[in-house]
C-alpha cells in the first residue's frame, strides 16, 4: 500500500537551478525520510526528518515537515546534472514488519546541463 | 563498507523454472525485506524477516518464499514464477533501533 503521492511525478530544470519535491502521507508518523535512486538501481538514504521537527538541512538539500497538513518537501538548491534521479519519500509502515517502509510514488527529476 | 549484495543483477528465466535471489547484508541488521517495484505502482514489501527463523509475509507475498537461517542473509525463493513476476526486485535491510534502510543494487528479473 502507498503511503501517499509525490508531486510533481517529473521534474526538468537547469543545473544551478533549484528543484522542490512535495511528498503526502495518510497516517501519523514517527519520522519521514526521502531516498534516492538512480534508474533500475538500489535506493540511498538522504535525510530523515522526525515527527517533532519542521526543517533540516544537510548539504544541499533541505526538509520541511508539516506534520498539520501531512506533507514534507525536499529542496535540492544548486542542482547538477548528477542529481538526476528519481526521489521518494518514505514512512515507516508498522514496526512489527520488519521495518516496513512506506514509499510514495515518486518524482523523476531531470537536470539538464 | 556496509553494505547489501544482492545477485544476481539481472535474470530472464522461463515459466516454471525454480530460481532464487541470494541477499547478503554485512551491518548485522535484524531487520531485512524484499520489495518489488513496478511502474505505477511503486515499491511494495513482500516478506519480511524480523531476526534469524522468523519471517513473514508483506504486502503481495503470493508466489513467494524466503527463508532467514542466517542473520546475514535473506534469499527469495520463486519456486514457480510466471510472467506477472517480471520486476525490479530490492533487498533491503535495517537496525533494529536505526530508521535508517540501505537497500541492494536490485535484481531485474524477467519472466517469459
Amino acid at each position: 500500500s502507498q503511503q501517499g503521492e509525490e508531486d510533481p511525478q517529473a521534474l526538468s530544470i537547469q543545473e544551478g537551478e533549484n528543484a522542490t519535491m512535495n511528498c503526502s502521507y495518510k497516517t501519523s508518523i514517527n519520522n519521514l525520510q526521502w531516498y534516492r535512486q538512480n534508474s533500475g538501481r538500489g535506493l540511498v538514504h538522504l535525510i530523515l526528518i522526525r515527527s517533532n521537527e519542521r526543517e533540516k538541512h544537510s548539504g544541499r538539500l533541505r526538509v520541511t515537515l508539516d506534520t498539520s497538513k501531512k506533507s514534507s518537501s525536499l529542496l535540492i538548491t544548486a542542482s547538477r546534472a548528477a542529481d538526476t534521479a528519481s526521489y521518494f519519500c518514505a514512512t515507516d509502515g508498522e514496526m512489527y514488519q520488519g521495518g516496513k517502509l512506506i514509499f510514495g510514488q515518486g518524482t523523476e527529476l531531470s537536470v539538464k546541463p | 563498507e556496509a553494505q547489501v549484495t544482492q545477485n544476481p543483477r539481472y535474470l530472464i528465466t522461463v515459466t516454471g523454472k525454480k530460481l532464487t535471489v541470494t541477499c547478503s547484508q554485512n551491518m548485522n541488521h535484524e531487520y531485512m525485506s524484499w520489495y518489488r517495484q513496478d511502474p505505477g505502482l511503486g515499491l511494495r514489501q513482500i516478506y519480511y524477516s524480523m531476526n534469524v527463523e522468523v519471517t513473514d509475509k508483506g504486502d503481495v507475498p503470493e508466489g513467494y518464499k524466503v527463508s532467514r537461517k542466517e542473520k546475514r542473509n535473506f534469499p527469495l525463493i520463486l519456486e514457480s514464477p510466471s510472467p506477472n513476476q517480471t520486476s525490479l526486485y530490492f533487498c533491503a535491510s535495517r537496525g533494529r533501533f536505526s530508521d535508517e534502510a540501505f537497500f541492494g543494487q536490485g535484481t531485474r528479473l524477467t519472466v517469459v
